[in-house]
């Protein structure tokens, strides 16, 4: 099936620090998803972004935290500066169109803030 | 508030037997939701979809029974194999379209075992 890769698989970073995740979505999609998944918790939505611009986000989403696509390349998630509490696997996900709601995830990141 | 509920949080079912995984929503507006499979280590594979104006779905051995009035549904996942064992992740949705964005909201999963 479709793919969406995920850049890096594993980040360790002190707290502070600026970190960037790194998302290739399915080539014809056109909507992104980040969401967090703490151990032993459930996924949660952090932010949809569409046409260059996000389209809601949740009250996980703070003020550091930032996305973008630049011209069309990796769909990034941007935390800066990182704090402890961000430690968790973000997956990204994307979907084809606005009356596709099916949402193809990436392996995920594995973010460790020390 | 958790809005979307599954049980059990754990199952252990012999292979060739019929796992019944369990979900329960909220939000009466939720009318899309999807199954997702996650093996150790991988991200949320999707399995199988239903949408409200359904009450089954069938994709070979994996089945949705979807009750709208009380906010339900179920996968069943028919003569079980090991190689099924994973997390089972319920998701709702309002779906795409005017005043919804798509955003998937995903219970704490049911962890499957199946022995051989």
């Amino acid at each position: 099936g479709p793919k969406v890769l995920q850049i890096p698989s594993h980040q360790i970073i002190d707290m502070g620090q600026m970190v960037t995740l790194n998302c290739d979505p399915v080539s014809n999609h056109l909507y992104f998803y980040w969401y967090k998944q703490i151990l032993g918790q459930q996924m949660e939505f952090l932010v949809n972004f569409y046409n260059g611009k996000v389209m809601e986000k949740s009250k996980l989403f703070k003020d550091q935290f930032s996305v973008e696509r630049p011209d069309g390349s990796y769909f990034t998630l941007k935390i800066q500066p990182t704090a402890l509490e961000d430690s968790a696997v973000y997956f990204c996900a994307s979907s084809p169109d606005w009356g596709d709601d099916t949402q193809y995830f990436g392996p995920g990141t594995r973010l460790l803030v020390l | 508030q958790q809005q979307v509920r599954q049980s059990p949080q754990s199952l252990t079912v012999w292979e060739g037997e019929t796992a019944i995984l369990n979900c329960s929503y909220e939000d009466s507006t939720f009318n899309y939701f999807p199954w997702y499979q996650q093996f150790p280590g991988e991200g949320p594979a999707l399995l199988i979809s239903i949408r409200s104006v359904s009450d089954k779905k069938e994709d070979g051995r994996f089945t949705i029974f979807f009750n709208k009035r009380e906010k339900k549904l179920s996968l069943h996942i028919t003569d079980s194999q090991p190689g099924d064992s994973a997390t089972y992740f319920c998701a709702a949705s309002g779906g795409g379209g005017t005043g919804n964005t798509g955003k998937l909201i995903f219970g704490l999963g049911t962890t499957l075992q199946v022995q051989p």
